[in-house]
C-alpha cells in the first residue's frame, strides 16, 4: 500500500537560514508527489509538483524539491527562509488509478527572527 | 481561477446534533472530496465521490454521511455530532482522468462539538 512519511512535526529555522523538509515515500509504481502548503485558518494551497520528466521541480516562493527514485524520497529545500514560509507543510503522494491523494501528517515550519 | 466554498469558517453544535457542511466548487469537477484535519494526524479521508450520486468511503467513514445530488455541490452529513468529531474539515475537487490527481481544497471548516 502506498504512504507517504514526513519525519519531522515541528521543524524551527532562523529568518534566513536553509529551509529542508522530508518526506519519504513508499509506492508500488511510480507515483506523483506534491508538496501542500497551509497558512493559519486557510486550506491547502499546492506549492509544487513532480509528476514526470526532470527530478527537480520549482515551486511558488522560492521553494524547490528533488525526487529521488532510489531514496524514495522528495525533500522540500529553499534557500533562505522568509517570516511569511511559517505554515504547515504537507507532503502527498498519487498513484494511477487510486483518485484520491495520500497525505503525510505535516510538518509545521516556524521562522525565528 | 478554481473555487472551493465551504459554508462555514466556523461552526458550534451540541452533541447529538444532526450537522450538514457543505461544499461547492466552480470549475465543473467530477471528483469531490472530504478530509478531517487533527494535529498530528494531518488529513484523513472521509468520502470523496466521483459524480452525481456516486460515493465512495474513505479511511474513516464511520458517524457520517454524504449527499452528492449535484455536481458542484458536495455535503458532509454528521447524523448525531460527538465530541470527538470536533475538527477541521477541508473539502476539495478535482477533474478526472489525466488531471485527477490536482486537487483544489476549500478554505475549511472548524466544527466544535460541546
Amino acid at each position: 500500500a502506498q504512504s507517504v512519511t514526513q519525519l519531522g512535526s515541528h521543524v524551527s529555522v532562523s529568518e534566513g537560514a536553509l529551509v529542508l523538509l522530508r518526506c519519504n515515500y513508499s509506492s508500488s509504481v511510480p507515483p506523483y508527489l506534491f508538496w501542500y502548503v497551509q497558512y493559519p485558518n486557510q486550506g491547502l494551497q499546492l506549492l509544487l509538483k513532480y509528476t514526470t520528466g526532470a527530478t527537480l521541480v520549482k515551486g511558488i516562493n522560492g521553494f524547490e524539491a528533488e525526487f529521488k527514485k532510489s531514496e524514495t524520497s522528495f525533500h522540500l529545500t529553499k534557500p533562505s527562509a522568509h517570516m511569511s514560509d511559517a505554515a504547515e507543510y504537507f507532503c502527498a503522494l498519487f498513484e494511477w488509478g487510486n483518485t484520491p491523494l495520500v497525505f503525510g501528517k505535516g510538518t509545521r515550519l516556524s521562522v525565528i527572527a | 481561477d478554481v473555487k472551493v466554498t465551504q459554508s462555514s469558517r466556523y461552526l458550534v453544535k451540541r452533541t447529538g446534533e444532526k450537522v450538514f457542511l457543505e461544499c461547492v466548487q466552480d470549475m465543473d469537477h467530477e471528483n469531490m472530496f472530504w478530509y478531517r484535519q487533527d494535529p498530528g494526524l494531518g488529513l484523513r479521508l472521509i468520502y470523496f465521490s466521483y459524480d452525481v450520486k456516486m460515493k465512495e468511503k474513505g479511511d474513516i467513514p464511520e458517524g457520517y454521511s454524504v449527499s452528492r445530488e449535484k455536481k458542484e455541490r458536495f455535503s458532509l452529513i454528521l447524523e448525531s455530532a460527538s465530541t470527538n468529531q470536533t475538527s477541521m474539515y477541508l473539502c476539495a475537487s478535482s477533474l478526472s482522468g489525466q488531471s485527477s490527481y490536482e486537487q483544489y481544497f476549500g478554505p475549511g471548516t472548524r466544527l466544535t462539538v460541546t
